[in-house]
């Protein structure tokens, strides 16, 4: 079935740092693929996202390319903040007519100053 | 625009009772709703996808007959756990869709952190 790998935490950086967050998956056709931030005490929230092979999704600095050849979706950053400081989940999209999620286990991200 | 809500934020039960918790889209209609689970420090496991009118489809390994849930209208999904125990203890989490196909984006709901003692 589908499945998703991301790397474990936690990833504890200096403020500015780069930040990387690998993440690979497993899935029969073409899925979307997702990052979601989890900021303490909240919801999920949708990071940035791609569609098909080849494409970057990006916001708030963070950016993260679609590789089939790879079956990747890192992510990753120039230079982190504290305020970055969450829970950072890879998640795919199945191609089922219902589109269900598949998420990686969480990759936790502590920015100290 | 795009904001599902949770009610209640947070619960406490005592073991052997019901807990009902509601999933709104506030300001879009949903035909679709999803229901996680999140353990501590753990990933989201998607416990049954649920759809308008009709009866929900649980993921295996899921008991219908515990997690009941009742997608009454366009914007209200609940989820009522039945009998509960400690080992319910969880954050339960859904999500909606604005359409009604694979390719429509989830939106999330805060989350209800539910402990049973």
């Amino acid at each position: 079935g589908d499945s998703v790998t991301q790397m474990e935490g936690p990833v504890t950086l200096s403020e500015e740092a780069f930040l990387t967050i690998n993440c690979t998956y497993t899935a029969t056709g073409y899925p979307s693929l997702f990052w979601y931030v989890q900021y303490p005490g909240e919801g999920l929230q949708l990071l940035l996202k791609a569609t098909k092979a080849d494409d970057k999704g990006s916001n708030k600095g963070f950016e993260a390319t679609y590789r089939k050849e790879t079956t990747s979706f890192h992510l990753e950053k120039g230079s982190v903040q504290v305020s970055d400081s969450a829970v950072y989940f890879c998640a795919l999209r199945t191609t089922d007519s219902w589109g269900k999620l598949q998420f990686g286990a969480g990759t936790q991200v502590v920015v100290t100053p | 625009g795009a904001v599902v809500s949770q009610h209640p934020s947070w619960v406490i039960c005592k073991s052997g009772t019901s807990v009902k918790i509601e999933c709104r889209s506030l300001d879009f209609q949903a035909t679709t709703m999803f229901w996680y689970r999140q353990f501590p420090k753990q990933s989201l496991m998607l416990m049954a996808t649920s759809n308008e009118g009709s009866k929900a489809t649980y993921e295996q390994g899921v008991e219908k007959d515990k997690f009941l849930i009742n997608h009454a209208s366009l914007t209200l999904s609940t989820l009522t756990v039945t009998s509960a125990h400690p080992e319910d203890s969880s954050f339960y989490i859904c999500s909606a869709t604005l359409g009604n196909r694979g390719g429509s984006e989830q939106y999330f709901g805060p989350g209800t952190r539910l402990t049973v003692t």
